[in-house]
């Protein structure tokens, strides 16, 4: 049981480089999460997943797309990378009705850097 | 708007005692959640509080008021593995999870 894996682990890309973060999760969790972590701040997540195949933006989407075409995956896609998004990304999922609080399972996060 | 406070950062003795205070101000409150985060890893779930009290976990203890939007982490017996990041969380309205900044903990010897 691997609970919730990403990949890669660490990146390095030049500003207006594209690039698909990976993540993948083996609890039949329903929603999932990608997050981005930044020294002195909170999580703050970009988009989320409530069920297969919809998505929804959360406080900070511009610049991410994602896609979840599959329960198990989420992806979260940098079209043109730009310096400001170097950061810490952590994807994360959760047992969620909707109308419960659960917790959130996290992966080893990516770091990425953009220069 | 969504405000979650913690202290930057704090420093206490192995074997001592330390509480973690978290305040919030939130649309909606679903609940509060405590993670423990290792520099350089990943958030991992510490406890969880809907109801006003005390919930208690081996050395780990959290309250909650609903009243004053306040909780509290509270280790016990601190060893030098509790040096972390700890993050408060509250589950909004729409049951999406705000966080704090988190605070640092440095154990001494």
């Amino acid at each position: 049981n691997a609970g919730v894996t990403q990949t890669p682990k660490f990146q390095v890309l030049k500003t207006g480089q594209s690039m698909t973060l990976q993540c993948a999760q083996d609890m039949n969790h329903n929603s999932m999460y990608w997050y981005r972590q930044d020294p002195g701040m909170g999580l703050r997540l970009i988009y989320y997943s409530a069920s297969e195949g919809t998505t929804d933006k959360g406080e900070v989407p511009d610049g991410y797309n994602v896609s979840r075409l599959k329960k198990q995956n989420f992806l979260l896609g940098l079209e043109s990378a730009a310096p400001s998004q170097t950061s810490v990304y952590f994807c994360a999922s959760s047992y969620s009705t909707g109308t419960g609080s659960y917790e959130q399972y996290f992966g080893p996060g990516t770091r990425l850097t953009v220069t | 708007g969504q405000n979650i406070d913690q202290p930057t950062e704090m420093t206490a003795t192995e074997g001592a005692i330390v509480q973690i205070n978290c305040t919030y101000q939130t649309s909606g409150f679903n609940g509060l959640f405590w993670y423990q985060q290792h520099a350089g890893e990943a958030p991992t779930f510490l406890s969880y509080n809907v109801l006003d009290g005390l919930e208690e976990k081996g050395r780990f203890s959290s309250f909650l008021s609903r009243s004053k939007g306040y909780s509290y982490l509270l280790l016990k017996e601190l060893q030098m593995k509790d040096s972390a990041s700890y993050l408060c969380a509250v589950s909004d309205s729409n049951y999406q999870l705000i966080w704090g900044a988190g605070t640092k903990l440095i154990i001494k010897p």
